[in-house]
């Protein structure tokens, strides 16, 4: 399975916009790029997915590098809420494949009122 | 509350017992994982069911664990002779099909081996 590489952590004031980085240099054509949370003592949510475009919705944007051998994860404006373990994963789309997620560590993002 | 709701929330129990923990999912979902999440680290897959089928098993499945999901509604999972190292964080997630559709993650339930 390719792998991600991501920062353990980050710092950002409230308010203020943050950019989780991840690279993914043997993520293959096929492989989609995938972004949870994991807020303290909870399971992990989705946040955004992503082929090619860039993608926004209504918690984050996605910028993919043109060759797709890094992305981030843009939040607009980071609120206490936003305190959490971001995970990034490559991941399959074809209707064969079981589906789980691989997680890597993450990086946990502190957000500083 | 439709998420995915797991129950219990915590288990402490002593070595050697046997523990059972129960996930509901999504009420339309047809795919259901199992992962467990040790301190400091992401969640690791552990298995998963299409409808009451368990299509795959991670090596990190001993045999003292077993997982059932009858009627492709609710799922539980066993683990036999606790030890120490059972001590995690059990997580399950739905999702309606796969590809790119998102899981739905419960709220996990913390296991103690004392």
């Amino acid at each position: 399975d390719a792998k991600t590489t991501q920062p353990n952590s980050m710092e950002s004031n409230e308010e203020e916009p943050v950019h989780l980085p991840c690279n993914h240099s043997t993520i293959s054509g096929t492989d989609y790029i995938h972004w949870y949370r994991q807020l303290p003592s909870q399971g992990p949510e989705y946040v955004i997915h992503g082929l090619t475009s860039n993608v926004n919705n209504r918690m984050a944007s996605l910028a993919i590098a043109e060759d797709r051998k890094s992305s981030t994860l843009i939040l607009h404006r980071a609120t206490l809420r936003d305190a959490a373990v971001y995970y990034c994963i490559l991941r399959l789309h074809y209707g064969g494949s079981q589906g789980n997620l691989i997680f890597g560590k993450g990086t946990k993002l502190s957000v500083k009122p | 509350d439709t998420g995915v709701s797991q129950d219990p929330r915590h288990k402490i129990t002593k070595r050697g017992q046997n523990v059972t923990f129960r996930c509901d999912p999504i009420s339309e979902h047809n795919r259901l994982y199992w992962y467990r999440q040790t301190l400091g680290q992401g969640p690791e897959f552990l298995t998963y069911f299409q409808n009451e089928a368990q299509l795959e098993k991670s090596r990190l499945l001993s045999d003292r664990f077993s997982a059932e999901r009858p009627k492709g509604s609710f799922s539980t999972l066993e683990i036999q002779r606790t030890e120490q190292g059972d001590s995690a964080m059990y997580l399950c997630a739905s999702s309606l099909g796969t590809g790119a559709h998102e899981q739905f993650f419960g709220p996990g339930t913390r296991l103690t081996v004392l």
